[in-house]
């Protein structure tokens, strides 16, 4: 089955840096690329995804980009704030139908000093 | 607000116990998960109703039951054969899109 590694487990930026998060997936089959952010005390929430058609997708101050060949996906956060501050999930599954299929990877505490 | 709402958002459960938590979503999904999550560690799923009156067993259902009996409902039980019960527990629905949508999450702890 899939298996998603990501890293690293914590990082620690300065206000106005950039971030970047990489995750490595097993199943060359997957083709959707979720990304998730957990705040404190709260569940986590859909930042942007990705399919395995697209080599990258931008939102604002967030990316994310794919390398289907090497299996890794990555979140870039640029100009970072404070509120971005959170616990951050990547996941990977064959297609955006059927949620259960998604596989996440252990997630990564970013910590924006200011 | 349309969402999803999780509760209680603390228990403490004694060894040997059985407890329910409770989720409830007016999001009109047809879809409702259970998660566990453990520092450190990603979400794992426990059970998925893709339906109401039925319901799946995910990665690690052992130790756990739930029930789809209304569209709106999906409570999970954590029975005293779950060994590690301590954890952080996600509720989330998804509908046609396929995205997730996750409550605010209730903590479990065995004294």
């Amino acid at each position: 089955g899939e298996n998603v590694e990501q890293h690293p487990s914590t990082l620690s930026v300065q206000e106005g840096d950039s971030a970047v998060i990489k995750c490595t997936y097993s199943d060359s089959a997957s083709n959707y690329f979720p990304w998730y952010k957990q705040e404190l005390g709260k569940g986590p929430q859909l930042i942007i995804d990705i399919r395995s058609n697209v080599g990258e997708k931008k939102d604002q101050r967030i990316a994310v980009t794919l390398n289907k060949t090497a299996k890794h996906f990555s979140l870039h956060i640029t100009e970072t704030q404070p509120e971005d501050s959170a616990v951050y999930f990547c996941a990977a599954s064959r297609g955006i139908q059927g949620a259960q299929k998604l596989v996440f990877g252990q997630g990564t505490r970013l910590t924006i000093n200011p | 607000d349309g969402g999803i709402t999780q509760s209680p958002k603390y228990l403490f459960r004694k060894e040997g116990q059985n407890v329910t938590l409770s989720c409830e979503q007016n999001l009109n999904h047809d879809a409702m998960y259970w998660y566990r999550q453990d520092p450190g560690q990603g979400l794992r799923l426990i059970y998925y109703s893709q339906i109401v009156n039925d319901f799946q067993k995910g990665d690690i259902a052992e130790g756990y039951s739930v029930s789809r009996e209304k569209k709106e409902s999906f409570p999970l039980t954590v029975t005293s054969a779950q060994k590690n019960p301590t954890a952080f527990y996600l509720c989330a629905s998804s509908g046609i899109t396929g995205e997730l949508f996750f409550g605010e999450g209730s903590r479990l702890t065995v004294l």
